[in-house]
């Protein structure tokens, strides 16, 4: 069954850039994966569907500063010129036939 | 508007049962596949069950026998019913449309109601 890695925690500054992973476990290089943002007191927001050649699909109103890329077995959501309102718990999620499965999440904290 | 309304959230004793709801607006729940996902306090996103278009239905391993999901095409809601609940089952439930394209991914989340399971 396939397994979804993410970093607990990342931080950044305010305009900076930041780069969250998301590792699949081995074998499963080729899945696909969407991001989610989870804000607090909201529920959660579809970011993008990002394939293992890294073209991405995007929900609809998510700013161009959101992007996604990916490298082997790793996934990555990179948001640039940070925002306040970016504060927020970032989720990877994949699927196979049956069953969906999530990532621990990385808790975004915007310096 | 394209929008997830959840209810029927609450208190419950353990082991007693909770009917969730979903009411979907701008789309049809029975053309898509539709998802349950919860968050435990403290926790992280944890898939509950699908549905798919057909009618199979999929669940986690920690709900099989327990939880049921179904839908009513003429309210275009979607369903979750909770028995034997422990307080294990306590989070934010939410229910969530699966992309048209491919489905599995979730594209459309609602917000959540809040179960809460305690003596």
């Amino acid at each position: 069954q396939v397994v979804l890695t993410q970093s607990p925690s990342a931080s950044a500054s305010l305009g900076a850039s930041v780069k969250l992973t998301c590792t699949l476990s081995s074998g499963h290089n080729n899945y696909a994966i969407a991001w989610h943002q989870l804000q607090s007191e909201k529920g959660p927001r579809y970011l993008m569907k990002l394939n293992g050649d890294g073209s991405h699909t995007k929900g609809d109103g998510i700013p161009d500063r959101f992007s996604g890329s990916s490298s082997g077995t790793e996934r990555y959501l990179t948001i640039s010129s940070l925002q306040s309102e970016d504060e927020a718990d970032y989720y990877c999620q994949t699927w196979s036939t049956g069953i969906r499965v999530f990532g621990g999440g990385t808790k975004l904290t915007v310096l | 508007e394209v929008q997830l309304v959840e209810t029927g959230g609450g208190l419950i004793q353990p082991g007693g049962s909770l009917r969730l709801s979903c009411a979907a607006s701008g789309f049809t729940v029975g053309s898509n596949y539709m998802s349950w996902v919860r968050q435990a306090p403290g926790k992280g996103l944890e898939w509950v069950s699908v549905i798919y278009s057909g009618g199979t239905t999929y669940y986690t391993d920690s709900v099989k026998g327990r939880f049921a999901i179904s839908r009513d095409n003429s309210k275009n809601t979607l369903y979750l019913q909770m028995n034997s609940l422990t307080a294990e089952d306590t989070a934010v439930y939410y229910c969530a449309r699966e992309g048209v394209d491919t489905a599995g991914y979730f594209d459309l989340w609602g917000r959540g109601t809040l179960v809460t399971v305690s003596s």
